[in-house]
């Protein structure tokens, strides 16, 4: 089945520094792959996506490459503010018996300190 | 647009107890999904519901269920509460769920304690 491996955290960065959170995944199909934000007490939020391999998501200064050669679809950010402290989770989107299905990492939790 | 909307906000729930959950989501989508998350934990699909119908159910006892209305708004059941029931219930829906290329709109979820 389709399953989705994250980086364990807690990851902590001064502000500034670069991100690299890692999310690798298996698939049988041809995924879509998804970047969700989740703030404190807060619901999840889609932060980016990219819906074929080669196709680069990017938003608020985070960037994923889905790569289908390594399947792996890593975020990154070059310089990380406190207020990106958050939960990040990745997450994959496929066909199964003809509807969507979707599948979680774990989440990553990212601590920014000034 | 509205976002999707959960409620209630928190609810403290003794064990043995049921208890409701509500959603509604995002006008126009047909698909709910309901996520358990708790502390410390990732999201752990509980259930799936598009045009009334349960499509999909994940690993968890029978003692959660649920419901999709004919507006779409979804209630989670979970009956005869256990402390590891815990968590923020997540709710979520979707504009297209024959296509994954879609994303999921998340809720702000509801707290659930169970004493």
């Amino acid at each position: 089945g389709d399953s989705v491996t994250q980086m364990e955290g807690p990851v902590t960065l001064s502000e500034e520094a670069f991100l690299t959170i890692n999310c690798t995944y298996t698939a049988t199909g041809y995924p879509s792959l998804f970047w969700y934000v989740q703030y404190p007490g807060e619901g999840l939020q889609l932060l980016l996506k990219a819906t074929k391999a080669d196709d680069k998501g990017s938003n608020k200064g985070f960037e994923a490459t889905y790569r289908k050669e390594t399947t792996s679809f890593h975020l990154e950010k070059g310089s990380v503010q406190v207020s990106d402290s958050a939960v990040y989770f990745c997450a994959l989107s496929d066909r199964s018996g003809g509807y969507q299905k979707v599948t979680f990492g774990t989440g990553t939790k990212l601590q920014v300190i000034p | 647009e509205a976002g999707v909307t959960q409620s209630p906000t928190h609810l403290i729930k003794t064990r043995g107890q049921q208890v409701t959950l509500r959603c509604s989501p995002i006008s126009g989508h047909t698909s709910v999904y309901w996520y358990q998350q708790a502390l410390g934990l990732g999201l752990q699909f509980l259930l799936w519901y598009d045009e009334g119908e349960e499509r999909n159910r994940g690993n968890f006892p029978p003692r959660f269920s649920g419901r999709q209305f004919p507006n779409y708004s979804s209630e989670l059941n979970v009956n005869a509460l256990e402390l590891e029931d815990s968590a923020l219930y997540l709710c979520a829906s979707s504009l297209v769920t024959r296509d994954p290329t879609y994303e999921q709109y998340f809720g702000p979820g509801t707290r659930l304690t169970v004493t």
